[in-house]
């Protein structure tokens, strides 16, 4: 089955730490994107990456950082300058001609 | 800038039917999509508008004016399972059209 995937569903991370988010599809799409969610808000963009080896800040890029070293995957790396990382990340995918296809989240969480 | 608007939560009762708005102001315009996405999932795709006028898929149904910046997502015979965040999007043309702009979502509580 075609679709985009996202692991761990839940991740902690301690102080001082860079941790890494996946994220896979197999739809054959050539953009991606990264998303955060806090709670009871909308979606605000991170990056995104219109075509291997390329890609954007969105509006919140600071302390995070991508690569798109294969058309199927788009790591999201959460680095220790992100101060308030506590927060709902969302995958997505999609074409020219199509909307945007979401993974199912990843829940970040600090101890 | 970018700029969409919706109301913050709404409140209606099984089986009768809501009206969801959407205004928008972006440099660009390619397109409306609706989401829903239930409280701790990811969103997914309700409906589609880039001309004018309504687009009905069962008991949801959209409507687009371009002039006036405007969108509305209804659902009829509203069921207990409706209860979720209604998000508006629209696409914009830079980057080859795939820049999506979400605006905050709408809360709907769906009462028996």
């Amino acid at each position: 089955d075609g679709g985009i995937t996202q692991s761990p569903k839940y991740l902690f991370r301690k102080e001082g730490q860079n941790v890494t988010l996946s994220c896979e599809q197999n739809l054959n799409h050539d953009a991606m994107y990264w998303y955060r969610q806090d709670p009871g808000q909308g979606l605000r963009l991170i990056y995104y990456s219109q075509i291997v080896n390329d890609f954007q800040k969105g509006d919140i890029a600071e302390g995070y950082s991508v690569s798109r070293e294969k058309k199927e995957s788009f790591p999201l790396t959460v680095t220790s300058a992100q101060k308030n990382p506590t927060a709902f990340y969302l995958c997505a995918s999609s074409t020219e001609a199509s909307g945007q296809y979401f993974g199912p989240g990843t829940r970040l969480l600090v101890l | 800038g970018q700029n969409i608007d919706q109301p913050t939560e709404m409140t209606a009762t099984e089986g009768a039917i809501v009206q969801i708005n959407c205004t928008y102001q972006t440099s660009g315009f390619n397109g409306l999509f609706w989401y829903q996405q239930h409280a701790g999932e990811a969103p997914t795709f309700l409906s589609y508008n880039v001309l004018d006028g309504l687009e009905e898929k069962g008991r949801f149904s959209s409507f687009l004016s371009r002039s006036k910046g405007y969108s509305y997502l209804l659902l009829k015979e509203l069921q207990m399972k409706d209860s979720a965040s209604y998000l508006c999007a629209v696409r914009d043309p830079r980057n080859y059209g795939q820049n999506f702009v979400f605006g905050p979502g709408t809360r709907l509580s769906v009462l028996p």
